[in-house]
């Protein structure tokens, strides 16, 4: 699996977008970018994921430069709710799904 | 998305018992893990869960240590055996829903071992 690289931490204000970055430079053309979070010790919930299309879902949107290099998860309008860990992976998909590698994530605090 | 039970969602044990966690879900899955996540670090995972035949385990993950069972396509159950403090950790079920080509997280058994 491709590695990733997140910062460790982030903040943001209420109700403004969170955009957290991710570089996986080493990813394969059949892998797929998937986000997780992690809310205080809770299982890991699915966020979104994509190939090279960015992506939007009532949660989040995706955005993949075209290189497939790096992308961006965006929450449009954080709330304290979303104070989380957030796992950027990598990981083929299709008949070739592999297992998860997590990384140490990025912690994101919103604050009012 | 699957919906995913896990029991206990805690315990507290003495060293040198063993602990089983079950980990059910709400429609037949193909693939199944479990993870371990100890205090203050990322997800680690143990093995995955094999309908029909032994567990898939990862490097410095035994059976003997971890053993698994997976008799049917929505259940499994890890077994933590001869705990000893180190095992204190959460562990975690995943599957995988192969139509979305997503894992879907359980919530979790916190296991504390003194």
């Amino acid at each position: 699996d491709a590695k990733t690289t997140q910062p460790p931490s982030m903040d943001c204000a209420e109700g403004r977008a969170a955009n957290l970055p991710c570089n996986h430079s080493t990813i394969s053309g059949n892998e797929y970018v998937y986000w997780y979070r992690q809310i205080h010790s809770q299982g890991p919930q699915y966020i979104i994921h994509g190939l090279k299309n960015n992506e939007t879902n009532e949660m989040a949107s995706l955005i993949i430069t075209e290189d497939r290099k790096s992308s961006t998860l965006i929450l449009p309008h954080a709330t304290l709710r979303d104070t989380a860990v957030y796992y950027c992976i990598v990981n083929a998909g299709g008949t070739s799904y592999g297992k998860l590698t997590f990384g140490q994530g990025t912690i994101l605090t919103v604050h009012p | 998305s699957a919906v995913i039970s896990q029991k206990p969602s805690r315990d507290i044990c003495q060293r040198g018992t063993s602990l089983t966690i079950q980990c059910q879900v709400d429609s037949q899955v193909t693939m199944m893990f479990w993870y371990r996540q100890q205090p203050g670090q990322s997800l680690t995972l143990i093995a995955t869960a094999n309908q029909g035949s032994e567990a898939t385990y990862e490097s410095g993950f035994v059976i003997d240590k971890f053993p698994i069972s997976r008799p049917n396509l929505t259940f499994s159950t890890l077994t933590v055996s001869n705990m000893s403090p180190e095992d204190s950790s959460i562990y975690l079920c995943s599957v995988l829903v192969a139509a979305k080509e997503t894992q879907y997280f359980g919530p979790g058994t916190r296991l504390l071992v003194l």
